[in-house]
């Protein structure tokens, strides 16, 4: 069974920093690419970036909101997905998911989604 | 970027009911479109991807067809379990994008 768990959500002040983690279970983690994706209080969903596959280098993708600031990371040796969250603004707060890209449409949806960590950024 | 706009962005109905949410894109996407259930306080759940394939798992109640810059999430008859919120998801290019979402409620 497919499972992602996200942790290391909570309160930082803006301008502070957090890192996010991701435990997949359940699949060969290196065989996929690997979204975060977040949604604000009473919001919808926004995507934060990618981490496509080792066969493609682990490369990354960013939306423009988070780009520079943000940074995505993987270690196989741990089977773990990072998200490296810098210079923090209170737009930033939302619930963060850690989602698997589906194979079988090319890596255009999101088959698998954690259960997703909480960000407050608040002084 | 591509903008997904979709409608209603809130309807309600009855159990039984036929329900269509349509989702058009701000340019055309081919195929490359996604759609997710998300009931409160709970992950998303992909219902079809690829525009009209359904992701195993999902009951055949649940449907999604068009191409290009319109498509249409269709479900036969409401459950009630089917009361949540649907949202259309975009990969043709980057950045990933999602539409703002329906949210369906009881009658």
């Amino acid at each position: 069974e497919v499972q992602l768990v996200e942790s290391g959500g909570g309160l930082v002040q803006p301008g502070g920093s957090l890192r996010l983690s991701c435990a997949p279970s359940g699949f060969s983690f290196s065989d996929h690419y690997m979204d975060w994706v977040r949604q604000a209080p009473g919001k919808g969903l926004e995507w934060v970036g990618r981490s496509r596959n080792k066969a493609n280098r682990y490369t990354t993708e960013y939306a423009a909101s988070v780009k520079g600031r943000f940074t995505i990371s993987r270690d196989d040796s741990k089977n773990s997905l990072y998200l490296q969250m810098n210079s923090l603004k209170t737009e930033d707060a939302a619930v963060y998911y850690c989602a698997r890209a589906g194979e079988s449409s090319g890596w255009r949806d999101f088959d698998s989604w954690g259960q997703g960590t909480l960000v407050t950024v608040s002084s | 970027d591509i903008q997904l706009t979709q409608s209603p962005s809130f309807l309600s109905a009855s159990v039984g009911d036929r329900v269509t949410i349509t989702c058009r894109a701000s340019q055309g996407i081919s195929t490359n479109l996604a759609w997710y259930q998300q009931k409160p306080g709970k992950a998303p759940k992909l219902l079809i991807f690829a525009a009209s394939t359904l992701q195993s798992g999902v009951p055949s109640r649940f449907s999604g067809s068009g191409s290009g810059t319109e498509f249409t999430l269709t479900i036969s008859s409401l459950q009630p379990e089917d009361f949540a919120a649907y949202y259309c998801q975009q990969l043709l290019t980057y950045p990933i994008t999602f539409g703002e979402g329906t949210k369906v409620e009881i009658k």
